[in-house]
């Protein structure tokens, strides 16, 4: 079946600095990728998305780059600040509006002062 | 403010009980979903509904069973509880809003099972 990717478990950068996390996946009709944070002991909620018919999408600080050929993706949060930290969950789906998401593995992404 | 609770936010079970988790969203969406979060495996679907009275299986349905008895509620049945099915659950409901699709999640449910 379809499977997505996280490729870094952890990440730690310092505050200002960018952060990079990267996803693959594996099913070439997919065609809606979102992003989810997840903040310690809370629930997890929409940060930013990117539809396959764009290579770049970027919302204030968050930019997602979509590389369609090599079936990856990546969210670059730039200018870090230390509610940054938390755990991003890459995703992907064939029918944006049905919602059927296959998510990655998660990136604990840590802030250092 | 979209809304989705879920009951109860902690739960101990024995091995062969029957367990109920039930889910509420104020958002009048259609699409509603569980899921379950482990350690190295992120969420995983288990069911999903697109409106009161549909179920459809997920990625990993075995052991679980969903009702949709209404727009507002969404329950995920486990009818044999075993000690794997220990996790932390996520009920969300999903809207297409101007090009996005957003699902809001619950603040979870936190099951063991021993």
């Amino acid at each position: 079946g379809e499977k997505v990717e996280q490729h870094e478990s952890t990440l730690s950068v310092r505050e200002g600095d960018s952060a990079v996390i990267n996803c693959t996946y594996t099913d070439t009709a997919s065609s809606y990728f979102p992003w989810y944070k997840q903040e310690a002991g809370k629930s997890l909620h929409f940060v930013i998305d990117i539809r396959s018919n764009v290579d770049r999408k970027q919302s204030q600080r968050l930019i997602v780059l979509l590389d369609k050929k090599a079936k990856r993706f990546s969210l670059h949060i730039t200018a870090t600040q230390p509610e940054d930290s938390a755990i991003y969950f890459c995703a992907a789906s064939k029918n944006y509006n049905q919602g059927k998401l296959i998510f990655g593995q998660g990136t604990k992404l840590s802030i250092k002062p | 403010e979209a809304a989705v609770t879920q009951s109860p936010r902690n739960k101990v079970a024995v091995t062969g009980g029957k367990v109920t988790l039930s889910c509420n969203q104020t958002n009048n969406h259609n699409n509603m979903y569980w899921y379950r979060q482990d350690t190295g495996h992120g969420l995983r679907l288990i069911h999903y509904s697109y409106g009161a009275g549909s179920t459809e299986k997920g990625d990993i349905p075995d052991g679980y069973k969903a009702s949709r008895p209404s727009q507002e509620n969404f329950s995920l049945i486990l009818e044999l509880a075993t000690p794997s099915q220990t996790s932390v659950y996520f009920c969300a409901s999903g809207e297409d809003w101007g090009g996005a699709y957003e699902q809001y999640f619950g603040p979870g449910t936190r099951l063991t099972v021993l």
